[in-house]
C-alpha cells in the first residue's frame, strides 16, 4: 500500500504571504504509460466535505483561484498559495489515486499568523 | 451538473450494523467509480473501498474487508454502504465521492462529493 506523508501537520502564515505544503508518496505515483502523476491535493473547510482543487498533480480544477499552485513529480509533490487569503483557511489533503487502496496525506491545517 | 445526496444522520449501537446510501441527482454514476471515504472526528480521510457500478467490481481497505459491503442499484442511482459489528472507532462523518472520469478513462481524482453522513456508535 502506498503510504502519504505530508508536512507539516500545521501552518500559520500571514495574509499576503507565501504558504507551501509539502507531500510525499512511499512509490511512485508516475505512471510511466501516460508521463501523469496520479496525485490530487483537496481543500476541507469546517463542516464541508473535501472540494478537490488540482489533479494530476498540477492541473487546477476549474473555479480554484490561480494563486494557488501544484508542483512535483513521482514522490514528492507540493502544493502552493502565492498570497494566503483570509478563505484559504482550512485543512489540506493530498490523495493518491495511481493504485487501491487509494490513501490521503495526514492533513495540513493552515491557519493565518 | 450531478450531486451526491446521502442519507442521514445514525446512532447505532456497538455490535449492530448501518447502512448509509449515496443516491445522484441531475445525473449518473453508472460508468463511473464511486468510492466511500470516512473521518474520524478531528482526524483525516481514511479511504473504505470503491465500485464501479456498471460492473458491480468492488474494492475494499483491507482493514475493513469482512465488514464493510458497498453495493449498488441502478434502478435508483445509488450507491450503498454497509458497515457491520460497529465499534466506538467507527464513529466519523462517511462521504462518497465521485471520480472525475469515466472508468474507461481509467482512474481519477475525486471531483464529487456527498454532503456527509455522520454515523454515532455509542451504548
Amino acid at each position: 500500500d502506498i503510504v502519504m506523508t505530508q508536512s507539516p501537520d500545521s501552518l500559520a502564515v500571514s495574509l499576503g504571504e507565501r504558504a507551501t505544503i509539502n507531500c510525499k508518496s512511499s512509490q511512485n505515483v508516475l505512471h510511466s504509460s501516460n508521463n501523469k502523476n496520479y496525485l490530487a491535493w483537496y481543500q476541507q473547510k469546517p463542516g464541508q466535505p473535501p472540494n478537490l482543487l488540482f489533479y494530476w498533480a498540477s492541473i487546477r480544477e476549474s473555479g480554484v483561484p490561480d494563486r494557488f499552485s501544484g508542483s512535483g513529480s513521482g514522490t514528492d509533490f507540493n502544493l502552493t498559495i502565492s498570497s494566503l487569503q483570509a478563505e484559504d483557511v482550512a485543512a489540506y489533503f493530498c490523495q493518491q489515486y495511481y493504485s487501491t487502496p487509494r490513501s490521503f496525506g495526514q492533513g495540513t491545517k493552515l491557519e493565518i499568523k | 451538473q450531478v450531486q451526491l445526496v446521502q442519507s442521514g444522520a445514525e446512532v447505532k449501537k456497538p455490535g449492530s450494523s448501518v447502512k448509509v446510501s449515496c443516491k445522484a441527482s441531475g445525473g449518473t454514476f453508472i460508468n463511473y467509480t464511486v468510492s466511500w471515504v470516512r473521518q474520524a472526528p478531528g482526524q483525516g480521510l481514511e479511504w473504505m473501498g470503491g465500485i464501479i457500478p456498471i460492473f458491480r467490481i468492488v474494492n475494499y481497505v483491507q482493514k475493513l474487508q469482512g465488514r464493510v459491503t458497498i453495493t449498488t442499484d441502478e434502478s435508483t442511482s445509488a450507491v450503498y454502504m454497509e458497515l457491520s459489528s460497529l465499534r466506538s472507532d467507527d464513529t466519523a462523518m462517511y462521504y462518497c465521492a465521485r471520480e472525475r472520469s469515466m472508468i474507461t478513462m481509467g482512474k481519477d481524482a475525486f471531483d464529487i462529493w456527498g454532503q456527509g453522513t455522520v454515523v454515532t456508535v455509542s451504548s
